[in-house]
C-alpha cells in the first residue's frame, strides 16, 4: 500500500501522560500536514512541513504540542501532559508537486484517534 | 483570515433526488478550492480541485463549480452509497488548506 500510514490508530491515555503519533507519507510527497478533527467539525490545521522544514504552526496550538519530520520522511506529533480537551482524531496528510508546482491536494491517512481519560 | 462556511450542515435525500451543497469562502489569493468526501471513522478522500471562477469538474454523479465567492457540489440522482460528509477547503497564499465543517449527506433508498 503506497498511501499515507498513521500509527497507532487508537490511543487511550490518562490525563497528564505523553503520547506520540507517527505518520508515514506517500514517498514522493514533499509536504506533510497535521490536522485535528473533533466530532461534527472539519479538520483544524495544526502544522505543516516542506521536506524537513516546519513552515507553519497554528497559533491555537499550545506549547504541549510538538512535531518533527527528521530527514523529510516520516513525521511524529507529540502531545505532552495530555488534557481531556486533546481528545480528537489526529489526521496526517501529504501532498506533492506536478510540473514543479505544489498541487495542494491532500492525501489523508486513516487518522489516530486519541481518548484522554 | 481565510474562512470557509458550508451549508446546509445536514441534508437528507431520497435516492434519485438531486440537490446541491454550498461552500462560501474568503481567502487571500486563492490557490485552489478542494472538495473531499469523508466516511465515518476514515480520513477525508480527495474529490476535486478548482482554481478559477467558472471552472467545473465532474466525477460520476458529482459536479463541482466555482465562483469568486462560493462553490457548489451538485449531486445528480444520488444513490445510498453517496452518503458521507462532504468537506470543502481553500488554499491561499499561506500555503495551507482551511476546511469548512462539512455537509453530512444521507441518501435513503
Amino acid at each position: 500500500d503506497t498511501g499515507v500510514s498513521q500509527n497507532p490508530r487508537h490511543k487511550i491515555t490518562k490525563r497528564g501522560q505523553n503520547v506520540t503519533f507517527r505518520c508515514d507519507p506517500i514517498s514522493e510527497h514533499n509536504r506533510l500536514y497535521w490536522y485535528r478533527q473533533t466530532l461534527g467539525q472539519g479538520p483544524e490545521f495544526l502544522t505543516y512541513f516542506q521536506n524537513e522544514a516546519q513552515l507553519e504552526k497554528s497559533r491555537l496550538l499550545s506549547d504541549r504540542f510538538s512535531a518533527e519530520r527528521p530527514k523529510g520522511s516520516f513525521s511524529t506529533l507529540e502531545i505532552q501532559r495530555t488534557e481531556q480537551g486533546d481528545s480528537a482524531m489526529y489526521l496526517c496528510a501529504s501532498s506533492g508537486r506536478t510540473s514543479g508546482k505544489a498541487t495542494g491536494e491532500l492525501f489523508f491517512g486513516e487518522g489516530s484517534r486519541l481518548t484522554v481519560l | 483570515e481565510d474562512q470557509v462556511t458550508q451549508s446546509p450542515e445536514a441534508l437528507r435525500l431520497q435516492e434519485g433526488e438531486s440537490s446541491s451543497l454550498n461552500c462560501s469562502y474568503t481567502v487571500s489569493g486563492l490557490r485552489g478550492l478542494f472538495w473531499y468526501r469523508q466516511d465515518p471513522g476514515k480520513g477525508p478522500e480527495f474529490l476535486f480541485t478548482l482554481y478559477s471562477a467558472g471552472e467545473e469538474k465532474e466525477k460520476e454523479r458529482l459536479k463541482a463549480t466555482l465562483t469568486k465567492k462560493e462553490s457548489f457540489l451538485h449531486i445528480t440522482a444520488p444513490k445510498p452509497e453517496d452518503s458521507a460528509t462532504y468537506l470543502c477547503a481553500v488554499r491561499g497564499n499561506a500555503g495551507k488548506s482551511i476546511f469548512g465543517d462539512g455537509t453530512t449527506l444521507t441518501v435513503k433508498p
